[in-house]
């Protein structure tokens, strides 16, 4: 079945550093979600990407999808404490309809 | 409107209980999913349905049943309950097309078998 793997697990970085978590899917995705989880809390949807090659941005966040439409990244710029919390990269393949399979996840912690 | 409600927010069973999962969105999604998330790790799908009277299985269904009666609620049933089935339970729920297909969240159920 399908699988996605996402780097790294943890990442602990000083307020200021960037930030970046890369995703990769076994198959070609038709589309790949971002969500962002804060401790204690639920899945929070960020962004869609569906062409290949596509980079849309949110303030200082930078999304990125594959040519391949195999791999994705997030990448944060200056971290701030708020950005605290794990980091989800979702696949949808052609051939799974409605479903979405999850990365296991980058947790991130900024230090003030 | 509320979004996504799951009842109860917390709940600790006995080895071999049985109890329901409560999800309801007020949305008029079509699309509806249960998944598990172990601590520290991603979420597993266990059961989707695509509206009322459809329902299909995920990556992980053993040892749980769903149904959807309406397109506003759909239980999760745990049978005889394990303690491998201790985790954090979340309902979701999306659009059917158009647009971004974002899955909204409900807040979560945590669930101790033990």
């Amino acid at each position: 079945g399908q699988q996605v793997m996402q780097i790294p697990q943890y990442q602990h970085v000083q307020e200021g550093e960037d930030f970046t978590t890369y995703c990769n899917s076994s198959t070609t995705l038709s589309n790949i979600q971002w969500y962002k989880q804060r401790p204690g809390g639920h899945p929070v949807f960020l962004i869609q990407l569906v062409k290949s090659g596509e980079v849309k941005k949110q303030k200082r966040l930078t999304f990125q999808f594959g040519e391949a439409k195999k791999n994705s990244s997030l990448h944060i710029t200056a971290t701030q404490t708020t950005d605290v919390g794990t980091y989800f990269c979702a696949g949808r393949q052609e051939t799974s309809g409605s479903r979405l399979t999850f990365g296991e996840g980058t947790q991130l912690t900024v230090n003030p | 409107n509320a979004g996504v409600t799951q009842t109860p927010k917390f709940r600790i069973l006995k080895i071999g209980q049985s109890m329901t999962l409560q999800c309801t969105q007020d949305m008029n999604h079509n699309y509806m999913y249960w998944y598990r998330q172990d601590p520290g790790m991603g979420l597993k799908l266990i059961y989707y349905s695509v509206g009322a009277g459809i329902t299909d299985k995920g990556e992980v269904p053993n040892g749980y049943n769903v149904s959807r009666s309406t397109t506003e609620d759909f239980p999760l049933r745990l049978e005889l309950a394990a303690p491998s089935q201790t985790s954090v339970y979340f309902c979701a729920s999306r659009f059917t097309s158009g647009g971004y297909n974002e899955q909204f969240f409900g807040p979560g159920t945590r669930l101790t078998v033990l």
